[in-house]
């Protein structure tokens, strides 16, 4: 069964602070990797998208790793601020058909002050 | 302003009503999705369409459904048969219908049932 598994499924950290979000999936085909984040009561919006062949990848303060061997993703965010506060969800991509996206139930990051 | 958008924000249903909920795009894609969020539950998908005057279901399709007469429109009908409607609705949409391409998604849309 194709799913997806994040951890923590919370987390809080001061602001400053670095902190590191986990993904695991078993999907298959697998095709893409990406990560989103959603700010209460709106839509996700993508922060990266890695194929199998990508190891990391940058989108600012927010760096995504993919081991497809281990089939395990994580999401590092470096010197949180305020606005970080939101959920970030980890949508695997199968491959063939119309390429179906699996989401995990996310992990809501709260940063304090 | 190209992007995807839902209406309305907030939808209120009395128990046994239908009701649509609406998604326009016009970013020029061909697929677009509907899904549920639930809390503590990663987004379900409810219908999907790869091209217009063509749907097919998703995983929780039973007393959902769509039309897609347009290429920019998507609408969803919430029908009396769900029995259990309360959600935030998010509808996306993606070209091409494949790949590492990325999905852009409403604000969503938050039903309740009272």
């Amino acid at each position: 069964k194709n799913q997806v598994e994040q951890s923590p499924q919370s987390l809080i950290i001061l602001e400053g602070k670095n902190c590191t979000l986990q993904c695991n999936y078993t999907v298959s085909p697998f095709s893409n990797l990406r990560w989103y984040k959603q700010d209460t009561g709106r839509g996700p919006v993508s922060l990266t998208i890695m194929t199998f062949s990508e190891n990391t990848k940058s989108n600012g303060r927010y760096t995504a790793t993919l081991d497809a061997d281990t089939k395990q993703s994580s999401l590092h965010i470096t010197a949180s601020q305020l606005s970080d506060s939101a959920s970030y969800i980890c949508v695997v991509s199968a491959s063939g058909g119309y390429n179906k996206l699996i989401f995990g139930a996310g992990t809501r990051l709260a940063v304090h002050p | 302003d190209g992007g995807i958008t839902q209406s309305p924000k907030y939808l209120f249903r009395k128990e046994g009503q239908n009701v649509t909920l609406s998604c326009e795009q016009n970013l020029n894609h061909d697929a677009m999705y509907w899904y549920r969020q639930d809390p503590g539950q990663g987004l379900r998908l409810i219908y999907y369409s790869q091209i217009v005057n063509d749907f097919q279901k998703g995983d929780i399709a039973e007393g959902y459904s769509v039309s897609r007469e347009k290429k920019e429109s998507f609408p969803l009908t919430v029908t009396s048969a769900q029995k259990n409607p309360t959600a935030f609705y998010l509808c996306a949409s993606r070209a091409p219908s494949g790949g590492a391409t990325e999905a852009f998604f409403g604000q969503g849309t938050r039903l309740t049932v009272v």
